[in-house]
């Protein structure tokens, strides 16, 4: 069965930092490209960041780019999202969620909230 | 930037067929997928590539894309099949619909 598990949800303030991770089994994880998709409470999935299999391809959404950093550890079957200079509209879950392609997502995580607040 | 419009509501009565949309600029160029998402859950996957179905997901759940637009067909719907469902493409960046609330009256 795979499981993607997500970590590091927390409230935070506006202009701090965050770092979540997703540990990834049953699955072949370097053989999967990777995402991290967020949705706020009540609304709509967004679409946050991509990277390959292999790590090489890196793809942001306009909203965050130049503030959160995508990584892979295919080691230790792990997936990251640094967040930086975190604004309020960056409150959301986050799902860490993986695809055999890049054109669709096949699992998804439980999701972990990220809320950024004074 | 790439945009998926869909209907923000769709009613069926149980037994019927629901119908949803998806609509976007040349998307018959493009592979469109479409998630299920019941209240308190993350997605799930239900339509890949515009028609196929992973392991797992009734048959009555179908898929097309033609022209601007791709549509998720729901056969003999039933009650647990009531939730959000999106519509997804790929344009250089991963693209999603705004949902559409699927009510089973």
């Amino acid at each position: 069965e795979v499981q993607l598990v997500e970590f590091g949800g927390d409230l935070v303030q506006p202009g701090g930092s965050l770092r979540l991770s997703c540990a990834a089994s049953g699955l072949t994880f370097r053989n999967y490209e990777m995402n991290w998709v967020r949705q706020t409470p009540g609304k709509g999935l967004e679409w946050v960041s991509f990277i390959s299999s292999g790590g090489t391809t890196i793809h942001y959404a306009d909203s965050v780019k130049g503030r959160f950093t995508i990584s892979r550890d295919n080691a230790k079957n792990s997936l990251y999202l640094q967040m930086n200079t975190l604004r309020a509209e960056d409150t959301a879950v986050y799902y860490c969620a993986s695809g055999y392609s890049s054109s669709w997502i096949d699992y998804w995580g439980l999701g972990t909230l990220v809320t950024v607040s004074s | 930037s790439y945009e998926l419009t869909q209907p923000p509501s769709v009613s069926v009565s149980p037994g019927q067929t629901a119908s949803i949309t998806c609509s976007g600029d040349r998307l018959w160029n493009k592979y469109v997928s479409w998630y299920q998402q019941r209240p308190g859950q993350s997605p799930v996957l239900v339509i890949y590539q515009d028609s196929k179905r992973p392991s797992g997901i009734p048959e009555r759940f179908s898929g097309s894309n033609s022209g601007n637009t791709a549509t998720l067909t729901i056969s003999g719907t039933q009650a647990l099949d009531e939730a959000d469902y999106y519509c997804q493409a790929w344009d250089s960046r991963m693209v999603f619909g705004g949902g559409t609330k699927l009510a089973v009256l």
